[in-house]
């Protein structure tokens, strides 16, 4: 399953709010998750079960979708927020996105 | 507090071996599926394999089936990968990546990964 993410790159202002797509080329039913990655860390989960966030996200990130299109929004944009987000789907065998960098406008 | 500690990464030429290692602590390691996550130099993120909570199932990602071998020991809670007949694009962070589940195959808990450089 090939998961495609858009855009590759956003730029926006702190405070502003941000929504990240994936689109499976195939149906995934609600099995996917996203993750943050800050330069030199490890990947972070954030939401899985396609809108579930992981234990100790903040309430501004939320997931949405199922079936083939998904989204990843956050509503009001942090410094710590900037970073590359990637979409992984668990369905069959996982694959990750491409990824999205989410930089400072 | 859930840790991973990977380690055995190196630089190796191609064709031959290494043998990765995650230690991992703070949470029942035998309750959860494991994963072997990898990252080349600049590139997104490729699942490698998996394992389950015995052992007794093993996964594994096309581009790695045949020349690497997952395994775990419960016992130590450690998790392993051999990596055989390595090429160059296997030159990556290797991360060891906990289960939310039993075989969920989505990870809660990562480490801090090991460089692996496949190169002559």
């Amino acid at each position: 399953i090939v998961m495609t993410q858009s855009p590759a790159s956003l730029s926006v202002s702190p405070g502003e709010r941000a929504t990240l797509s994936c689109r499976a080329s195939q149906s995934i039913s609600s099995n996917l998750a996203w993750y943050q990655q800050k330069p030199g860390q490890a990947p972070r989960l954030l939401i899985y079960g396609a809108s579930t966030r992981a234990t100790g996200i903040p309430a501004r990130f939320s997931g949405s979708g199922s079936g083939t299109e998904f989204a990843l929004t956050i509503s009001s944009l942090q410094s710590e927020d900037f970073a590359v987000y990637y979409c992984q789907q668990y369905n069959n065998w996982p694959t990750f996105g491409q990824g999205t960098r989410l930089d400072i406008k | 507090e859930v840790q991973l500690l990977e380690s055995g990464g190196g630089l190796v030429q191609p064709g031959g071996s290494l043998r990765l290692s995650c230690e991992a602590s703070g949470f029942t390691f035998s309750s959860y599926g494991m994963n072997w996550v990898r990252q080349a130099p600049g590139k997104g993120l490729e699942w490698v394999s998996g394992i389950s909570r015995s052992g007794d199932s093993t996964y594994y990602a096309d581009s790695v089936k045949g020349r690497f071998t997952i395994s775990r020991d419960n016992s130590k809670n450690t998790l392993s990968l051999q990596m055989n007949s390595l090429r160059a694009e296997d030159t990556a962070v290797y991360y060891c990546a906990k289960d939310v589940g039993a075989t969920s195959l989505h990870f809660d808990y990562w480490g801090q990964g090991t460089l692996v450089t496949v190169s002559s």
